[in-house]
């Protein structure tokens, strides 16, 4: 099966921009979905296909892909995106499976 | 409102057996694919199984073939997990997730969790 890798930990000061990346042979074919998630609550989609956020999600949030590569571009970061961020794809063994990739703690300083 | 409520979490014994649920609403449930995700305690996201909007097909993650099985009831609007032979390494909160897209795996929603802890 794929695996995605991310950086296990990025931090970024108030109002300014980070990127979070993440890798994997799958990025080649699939898109990367973003995930936020915060101590004791469920995860939260943020980011899905080429560049869509679900409803309510602000729009610093975006996201991007090159080669096998995706990333996850806050703009203007906030206190409140302090938070662990997922990627996930289907799996390019093609079988329908998922992969996530291992997370990325963000803090804003 | 979409709402996911998962329910049958407890405390197994090594090589017990556990059926999680999982109480959609909010949505046409069978014009969806649903999936299990689940997190060991302190570390990352982990798929676990998916079914087909029909629930015709599943799919399931190496680590729990063969002892897990996903099914769903259309009438009851409710997912379930079927979980045997259990290890110590099952342990975790486990969700049932929505997918937005058909086969993109892209969550739209999630439920809240139930925990299940393998411990003798």
């Amino acid at each position: 099966s794929s695996e995605l890798t991310q950086d296990p930990a990025v931090s970024v000061a108030l109002g300014q921009t980070v990127r979070i990346t993440c890798q994997g042979d799958s990025l080649r074919t699939y898109y990367a979905s973003w995930y936020q998630q915060k101590p004791g609550q469920a995860p939260v989609l943020v980011i899905y296909g080429k560049n869509n956020r679900p409803s309510g999600i602000p729009d610093r949030f975006s996201g991007s892909r090159s080669g096998n590569t995706a990333s996850l571009t806050i703009t203007g970061a906030q206190a409140e995106d302090e938070a662990d961020y997922y990627c996930n794809s289907r799996d390019s063994s093609g079988h329908h499976l998922v992969v996530f990739g291992g997370g990325t703690k963000l803090t804003v300083l | 409102e979409v709402q996911l409520l998962e329910s049958g979490g407890d405390l197994v014994q090594p090589g017990g057996s556990l059926r999680l649920s999982c109480a959609a609403s909010g949505f046409t449930f069978s014009g969806y694919a649903m999936s299990w995700v689940r997190q060991a305690p302190g570390k990352g996201l982990e798929w676990v199984s998916a079914i087909s909007s029909t629930g015709g097909s599943t799919y399931y993650a190496d680590s729990v073939k063969g002892r897990f099985t996903i099914s769903r009831d259309t009438s009851k609007n409710t997912l379930y997990l079927q979980m045997n032979s259990l290890r110590a390494e099952d342990t975790a909160v486990y969700y049932c997730a929505k997918e937005h897209t058909p086969w993109e795996g892209d969550f739209d929603y999630w439920g809240q969790g139930t925990l299940i802890t393998v411990s003798s």
